[in-house]
């Protein structure tokens, strides 16, 4: 199984450039998140879906946008890159709201904005 | 607001010695504790959980964590530390399992042979 799948890996953006952070799974998860990482501040939520045509904000959602067309794809989109935006980050998955369920990450993206 | 803290940042033990990890949350209602191990260049991976019950909770790669309510603590325990188990680990605290997951900043253990 493949599992939470991201990519790219790494990816040097330019200021004010944009790319998207491309996030699929094959588990037939409806919920699905995406996380940044940064040193020593643990993981904070960005945006995350419960299923297909439903998003919602997370703790830090500002300079980011997502879609959710489909239940395996959760794309992340950063429309002008700053350099506050440099970071890891991760996409997960669990298949609802139940609590015994853990979160899947994928192995995440890391990002550098110069 | 619910909040995690791991007090340690990095710590480094040697191989065959015992092992603990500080975590304290703080959290208004009964919380939901987990712990989180992530190697290098993956993602995060779940050791264990604590939604009631026993407070001393059993997870994999012979790792345990003890609930303390009066201290607000979920410490991370091993007996016997393996090199392998050099890695960065996530105490986590929520509601449920999704979204209202509160990390804390993680602490890197380093293992000496």
């Amino acid at each position: 199984n493949a599992g939470v799948t991201q990519t790219p890996k790494f990816r040097i953006l330019k200021i004010g450039q944009s790319m998207t952070l491309q996030c699929t799974q094959d588990m037939n998860h409806n919920y699905m998140y995406w996380y940044r990482q940064d040193p020593g501040m643990g993981l904070k939520l960005i945006y995350y879906s419960v299923g297909a045509g439903i998003t919602d904000k997370g703790e830090v959602p500002n300079g980011y946008n997502v879609s959710r067309s489909t239940t395996e794809d959760f794309p992340l989109r950063l429309e002008l890159a700053a350099p506050s935006q440099t970071s890891v980050y991760f996409c997960a998955s669990i298949p609802g709201s139940s609590y015994n369920s853990p979160l899947h990450f994928g192995n995440g993206t890391r990002l550098t904005v110069t | 607001a619910q909040s995690v803290t791991q007090p340690d940042i990095h710590i480094t033990v040697s191989e065959g010695a015992s092992l603990e990890l500080r975590c304290n949350y703080s959290y208004g209602a009964t919380p939901y504790l987990f712990w989180y191990v992530q190697s290098p260049g993956q993602g995060l991976q779940l050791l264990l959980k604590y939604f009631s019950g026993d407070t001393l909770v059993q997870g994999i790669k012979g790792f345990e964590a003890e609930f303390k309510r009066s201290q607000s603590s979920f410490n991370l325990r091993k007996p016997s530390v393996h090199w392998s188990d050099a890695a960065e680990y996530f105490c986590a605290v929520g509601a449920r399992a999704g979204n209202m997951l509160t990390f804390g900043g993680g602490t890197r253990l380093m293992v000496k042979p």
